[in-house]
Formats: C-alpha cells, sequence, structure tokens
C-alpha cells in the first residue's frame, strides 16, 4: 500500500508562472514532511521540510503548504525557472522526523517551458 | 567538501549471482541511510545506521539483503542470490547526526539482474 502518493506523474508550466506540485498521505502518524528535487543521473536534493505543527514554511521561491485534516501537503515554486525542471519527489515519517525513515511518494516530473 | 559516493555507478548480473554495493557517506556525518528506486516508483527505505545503535533493518525486503557499516564510516550492502526484482537504482544517503537532519544523496548505483 502507498501511503505517501503524488498521483500527477507530470506537470507542464510556463517560465515565470506557478508551478504546484501535490502529495497526499494515508498514515495519520506522519508528522515530518520533506521535499527532494531529483535530476537525472543525481540523487535527490533536499528542498524544503515542514513539521505538523505548521501548515506553511516558507522558503525564497518555494513554499510548503501542510493541510492535516485532508492529509495533503504541496509545493508551490513562484516564480519557476527552466533550471527547477526535474523530477520533486514528497516524503514524509513519523516521530517528528527522529525515525529516520523516509516514506516517499512516486514523484512528479516538472517541465518548465522558456 | 566531497558529497555521498556510491560504487560501481553500473553493475549488471545474471540471477543468482551476490552483489556488492558500496556506499562512503560525507565525512563526519554519523547516520546512513539506503533506499532503492525501482522503476516508475518512489524511493523505498531499506535500512538505516547512527553511530554505534542497532541499525534499523525494517525495510529490507528479504533475508538475501544486508547491510554493514564499518567503522562508522563505509558501509555495503549486499544482496545475496540475486533476483530480477532486485533490478532498481539502490540509493544511499548520509546526515550530519541522528534525523531529522537533513539527508544528502550519492548519485546511486543502478543494479539490472539479468
Amino acid at each position: 500500500d502507498q501511503q505517501v502518493k503524488q498521483n500527477s506523474p507530470s506537470l507542464s508550466v510556463q517560465e515565470g508562472r506557478i508551478s504546484i506540485l501535490n502529495c497526499d498521505y494515508t498514515n495519520s502518524m506522519f508528522d515530518y514532511f520533506l521535499w527532494y528535487k531529483k535530476y537525472p543521473a543525481e540523487g535527490p536534493t533536499f528542498l524544503i521540510s515542514i513539521s505538523s505543527i505548521k501548515d506553511k514554511n516558507e522558503d525564497g521561491r518555494f513554499t510548503v503548504f501542510l493541510n492535516k485534516s485532508a492529509k495533503h501537503l504541496s509545493l508551490h515554486i513562484v516564480p519557476s525557472q527552466p533550471g527547477d525542471s526535474a523530477v520533486y519527489f514528497c516524503a514524509a515519517s513519523e516521530g517528528s522526523g527522529n525515525t529516520g525513515k523516509l516514506i516517499f511518494g512516486q514523484g512528479t516530473t516538472l517541465q518548465v517551458k522558456p | 567538501g566531497a558529497g555521498v559516493s556510491q560504487s560501481p555507478s553500473n553493475k549488471v548480473t545474471e540471477k543468482g549471482k551476490d552483489v556488492e554495493l558500496r556506499c562512503d557517506p560525507i565525512s563526519g556525518h554519523t547516520a546512513l541511510y539506503w533506499y532503492r528506486q525501482s522503476l516508475g516508483q518512489g524511493l523505498e527505505f531499506l535500512i538505516y545506521f547512527q553511530g554505534n545503535s542497532a541499525p534499523d533493518k525494517s525495510g529490507l525486503p528479504s533475508d538475501r539483503f544486508s547491510a554493514e557499516r564499518t567503522g562508522g564510516s563505509v558501509s555495503t550492502l549486499t544482496i545475496q542470490r540475486t533476483q530480477q526484482e532486485d533490478s532498481a537504482v539502490y540509493l544511499c544517503a548520509s546526515s550530519i547526526s541522528a534525523p531529522p537532519d537533513t539527508q544528502y544523496f550519492g548519485p546511486g548505483t543502478r543494479l539490472t539482474v539479468l
């Protein structure tokens, strides 16, 4: 069973516009969430995280929103840039992230067109 | 400084053979993780080492899989009697200390079992 789901395999947006990547989870014990970005032939790189005590965390062009009641989080990138084109994974863990065990979604491929 | 390195980058083996995959974490990082990504799937947690504590092996899919971490640094993931379903990209990550410290990923080893 997939505890973390990214239902959109791909997303295409125009440079300068907003990219919204979505993620749903089923395990109510998850209380720490992360987004990673992955370029081809490279390992994932950490983007941004959020604890369940918050509903929003912002870092430059990247903002993560958490809706605990809906078990849904989203990553907003604004403005989108061609260099943002990559696969984006959301991940979740229990125990405020202290378990070390991240559960990842399947990923969404973002293409930002110039 | 150098990031997480993994070797080999690619490994092709025949069904039934044993393979060893190596991970060199970032110097000074005390926590080390193994994940794998099968085609079209998200990253799947395998095992987590933290200092001298007993590793969390809860993600290992079968007893054909084992991992060790010598001297608190280099780690080796061993798959015995490989099967075709073991074909995946095996990713290693390390973090400075215990979770939820950011996990830094290596580029992965692509394993193909014929």
